[in-house]
C-alpha cells in the first residue's frame, strides 16, 4: 500500500463549478498537509499548507485535513479554465522534512 | 516565481555520462531538498540539506550525490546515467515554517 493515495483523474469540469480532489493516507506521523499545483513541465506551485484537523480558506480554496480518517481534500470555487493543471497533495511528518507526494490529478476546466 | 532558481532548464545527454545539475534556494531559506519527477513514480524525494550537511536520504541512487556550499547554493551530480535517470529534477527551498518552494526544475534526457 502506498503512503499516500490519490486519484489520477483525468477529472473534466465546466467552468464555474466546485471542484473536489482528495487524497487518503497511511501513515498517521504525518503532521504537515500540502497542495500544489503543475502546470505541465513547471515547477510546483504551493496553493495551500496546513497543520492540523480542520479547514483552511483563501480565496476560491479551501483545504480540508481530517486526521481520524487519514484523509485530505482541496475545494476550488468557481473554477476557471486557468485552473486546468495537475494537482498535487503532499505530506511531511516535520516543518523541515521531506514531503511524499500523491501521483496527482489531472484537472480541466472547459468554457 | 517561487524564488528558487534551477539551471540548466533542459540537459541532453548520452548514457555513461555525469551531469551537474544545479540550484540555488530562496534568499534566507537555509534548507534544500532534491526530488525526481517521473512519469511512473511520481514526485519523488532524494536528498535534503540543511546549511551545508545533508539531514536526510530518499532513494537516491549511489550513482547519485549532491552537496550544498557555503552560499548554499546546491548541486546535484548524476553519474553514469542511464536512459532510466532521464525525467524532470527539481530543487525546493523551505520557509521557517516549513513550506517549501519549488524551482522550475532541470529536464534530463537520456538517450
Amino acid at each position: 500500500q502506498k503512503e499516500v493515495e490519490q486519484d489520477p483523474g483525468p477529472l473534466s469540469v465546466p467552468e464555474g463549478a466546485i471542484v473536489s480532489l482528495n487524497c487518503t493516507y497511511s501513515n498517521s506521523a504525518f503532521q504537515y498537509f500540502m497542495w500544489y499545483r503543475q502546470y505541465s513541465r513547471k515547477g510546483p506551485e504551493l496553493l495551500m499548507y496546513t497543520y492540523s484537523s480542520g479547514n483552511k480558506e483563501d480565496g476560491r480554496f479551501t483545504a480540508q485535513v481530517d486526521k481520524s480518517s487519514k484523509y485530505i481534500s482541496l475545494f476550488i470555487r468557481d473554477s476557471q479554465p486557468s485552473d486546468s493543471a495537475t494537482y498535487l497533495c503532499a505530506m511531511s511528518r516535520g516543518s523541515n522534512y521531506k514531503l511524499t507526494f500523491g501521483k496527482g490529478t489531472l484537472l480541466t476546466v472547459n468554457p | 516565481d517561487s524564488g528558487v532558481t534551477q539551471t540548466p532548464k533542459h540537459l541532453i545527454t548520452a548514457t555513461g555520462q555525469r551531469v551537474t545539475l544545479r540550484c540555488s534556494p530562496r534568499s534566507g531559506d537555509l534548507s534544500v531538498y532534491w526530488y525526481q519527477q517521473s512519469l511512473d513514480q511520481g514526485l519523488q524525494f532524494l536528498i535534503q540539506y540543511y546549511n551545508g550537511e545533508e539531514r536526510a536520504k530518499g532513494n537516491i541512487l549511489e550513482r547519485f550525490s549532491a552537496q550544498q556550499f557555503p552560499d548554499l547554493h546546491s548541486e546535484l551530480n548524476l553519474s553514469s546515467l542511464e536512459l532510466g535517470d532521464s525525467a524532470l529534477y527539481f530543487c525546493a527551498s523551505s520557509a521557517p515554517m516549513g513550506e517549501q518552494y519549488f524551482g522550475p526544475g532541470t529536464r534530463l534526457t537520456v538517450t
